[in-house]
């Protein structure tokens, strides 16, 4: 298995819900990402992972919460969003050390709209 | 800090060679590396360079002067499949890469 997968592919909420991103791999990497893109744009980064411990978090805001339960999973707790956090969320895991720490794998990303 | 910049859009003709540039100013370095993505998708890795030289793989290439700050990636036999967005990445002491603002490639009959 060589693949990063992503739950919900298309997610609308409002701005008073609460909903959550998920994101699996089976690979054995032990350092998982999230990034933020909108249109046009390159991806941002926002949390990682390494060793189901958060190392890296780019001042995001709170109301953005990532949680690792173990080391295949990585998810996204949304509450109180704005609007201009419409976006797709790309989740990245990649080696953790070694050559193959240097390559990330991708999801296809959980596209987000806020209303 | 981090500052990566490439041109924001090219256009090549099918069968053609492209060579979409990279420079950077980074604190650290740890690799520079490549990511195709076309649109509504995942970016997906292509090359990556830590010293200095020519990386090749198939139909791509990527160079790398650490001296310069500066990278390209060079695309020969163009297909129309290879239009899409070109990300240049760098990757500091960290585990994580930062992005440039990406090349978007129009190859065209």
């Amino acid at each position: 298995d060589t693949e990063v997968t992503q739950t919900p592919k298309h997610l609308v909420m409002g701005m008073t819900n609460k909903k959550s991103l998920k994101c699996e791999q089976h690979m054995g990497h032990r350092a998982m990402y999230w990034y933020k893109q909108k249109a046009k744009k390159p991806p941002e980064l926002m949390f990682v992972y390494s060793y189901e411990k958060l190392s890296i978090n780019e001042s995001v805001p709170s109301r953005f919460s990532p949680e690792c339960p173990n080391s295949s999973l990585l998810n996204l707790h949304l509450h109180a969003l704005q609007p201009e956090d419409s976006a797709l969320y790309l989740c990245a895991s990649s080696q953790v050390g070694g050559l193959g720490a240097n390559v990330l794998t991708f999801g296809a990303g959980s596209r987000l709209t806020v209303l | 800090g981090q500052n990566i910049d490439q041109p924001t859009e090219m256009t090549a003709t099918e069968g053609a060679i492209v060579q979409i540039n990279c420079t950077y100013q980074t604190s650290g370095f740890n690799g520079l590396f490549w990511y195709q993505q076309h649109a509504g998708e995942a970016p997906t890795f292509l090359s990556y360079n830590v010293l200095d030289g020519l990386e090749e793989k198939g139909r791509f290439s990527s160079f790398l002067s650490r001296s310069k700050g500066y990278s390209y990636l060079l695309l020969k036999e163009l297909q129309m499949k290879d239009s899409a967005s070109y990300l240049c990445a760098v990757r500091d002491t960290g585990y994580a890469l930062n992005f440039g603002k990406g090349t978007s490639l129009l190859v065209t009959p």
